[in-house]
């Protein structure tokens, strides 16, 4: 079966840089999430889409910004990175349905960012 | 906002014994979702099993269930027959049941359970 895409997998990033993370959801789902995973720590909701169209925002840094686009893929783009943005970002998708149905979120392998 | 505690930051078991992992919860909502998930050394998350906080039920998937205990905002996971594959780090998470379909997964701090041979 289909899972959720990430790219790229490892990612290495000097202070100050740009980084773009890229997210395939499962095919037919149309609702997008973004976690950030610190060392040693549980995620971090960061920001979510449906239908293209943001739905959900958490502690994202204003640093960062995020979209998804008309083939339902989503980027997060990670701009003056900063040490402490060192961590594992995943992206999870589900199905729309009506919210009374327990969709789960799958989640992706996740993409290892380290700055120095 | 919600919130998710998990007070075992470890736990170890024997193989094929049965161990139990606490989490406990805050919330103002009367209907929710509430799951465990898994996470290996390969850091991949992996849902083991989910509850919806209307069924008084208790969710089974084969070796794991649930112990879902509403008015005391518990939700504790039992994991029979203990394997070497199920060590990893284990997160209990709540989901809002209604709002947006962007709902958002808040987890707790984790438990990292080691399986002896």
């Amino acid at each position: 079966a289909a899972g959720v895409i990430q790219s790229p997998r490892h990612l290495i990033k000097e202070k100050r840089e740009t980084a773009t993370l890229k997210c395939y959801p499962i095919p037919r789902h149309d609702t997008v999430y973004w976690y950030q995973q610190g060392p040693g720590q549980d995620p971090q909701f960061l920001i979510s889409f449906y239908e293209k169209m943001q739905s959900d925002k958490g502690s994202i840094p204003d640093r960062f910004s995020a979209q998804q686009f008309s083939d339902y893929h989503s980027e997060l783009n990670m701009s003056s990175l900063e040490l402490g943005d060192s961590a594992l970002y995943f992206c999870a998708s589900s199905p729309s349905g009506l919210d009374r149905v327990p969709y789960e979120q799958y989640f992706g392998p996740g993409t290892r960012l380290t700055v120095t | 906002a919600q919130t998710v505690t998990q007070s075992q930051p470890e736990m170890s078991v024997q193989e094929a014994e049965t161990v139990t992992l606490s989490c406990t919860y805050d919330t103002s909502e009367s209907d929710y979702y509430l799951f465990w998930y898994k996470q290996p050394p390969s850091r991949q998350m992996i849902l083991v099993i989910r509850q919806e906080a209307y069924k008084q039920q208790n969710a089974t998937e084969n070796r794991f269930s649930v112990n879902f205990q509403k008015a005391a905002k518990s939700f504790s996971l039992k994991i029979s027959d203990s394997q070497l594959g199920d060590a990893a780090m284990y997160f209990c998470a709540y989901r809002s049941l209604w709002g947006t379909s962007g709902s958002r997964l808040t987890f707790g701090e984790g438990t990292q359970l080691t399986v002896n041979p």
